[in-house]
């Protein structure tokens, strides 16, 4: 069983332009999380899925940003009209409802 | 929400050296986990511990949960423990993270 999945490893893209992540969890894994790690700082919280749908958008800084997962599987995590502060590793996580998050490699982002 | 306080935030250690790492949180949590960021950048579950002790290889982590905070051992540390080790605690279904602890092995 393969871990969790995320596309492309690194992105740089020009300030304005939109870009889209893709995370794939570990089949059978009901929940999803998407997070970000700017550079030198911990883990922020930006949406949770459970299923389809998105119980916790709280962490999304703006309206600029926005998540949507398909089948109960695949989640793309889509940032319009980048700024430079959005650089970050933008990290995926999978679990079993509750249980153990096991993370992906995570896509570096650099906005230039 | 839950506040995560990880302790101390670097740590510089000799080879062969044993250490320490601290959670603190702030509310009753239904589960926490202990991951090792490696330098590319890569979470590593190292442990899923609501409470009790658990011991894999030379690490080990202690929660007590009714007191609010688990414990990390590293013993007998190799340079490829350095890294960041980050305190996870599981409230409903979010991870609230730590700042993390650096940890820096010299041979």
């Amino acid at each position: 069983g393969a871990g969790v999945s995320q596309s492309p490893s690194n992105k740089v893209t020009e300030k304005g332009k939109d870009v889209e992540l893709r995370c794939d969890p570990i089949s059978g894994h009901t929940a999803l999380y998407w997070y970000r790690q700017s550079l030198g700082q911990g883990l922020e919280f930006l949406i949770y899925f459970q299923g389809n749908s998105a119980p916790d958008k709280s962490g999304l800084p703006s309206d600029r940003f926005s998540a949507e997962r398909t089948g109960g599987s695949v989640s793309t995590l889509t940032i319009q009209r980048t700024q430079q502060e959005d650089s970050a590793v933008y990290l995926c996580a999978s679990s079993l409802s509750r249980g153990l998050s096991n993370f992906g490699p995570g896509t570096r982002l650099t906005v230039t | 929400g839950i506040q995560v306080e990880q302790s101390p935030p670097d740590l510089i250690l000799q080879e062969g050296a044993n250490s320490t790492l601290r959670c603190n949180f702030s509310d009753s949590v239904n589960n926490l986990q202990w991951f090792h960021q490696n330098p590319w950048g890569q979470l590593i579950n190292l442990f899923y511990i609501p409470s009790g002790t658990k011991q894999n290889g030379r690490l080990s982590a202690t929660t007590v949960a009714t007191e609010r905070y688990s414990l990390l051992y590293i013993s007998s540390s190799q340079t490829t423990d350095s890294g960041v080790y980050f305190c996870a605690v599981v409230n409903d279904y979010k991870l609230s993270f730590g700042a993390g602890t650096t940890v820096t092995v010299r041979a």
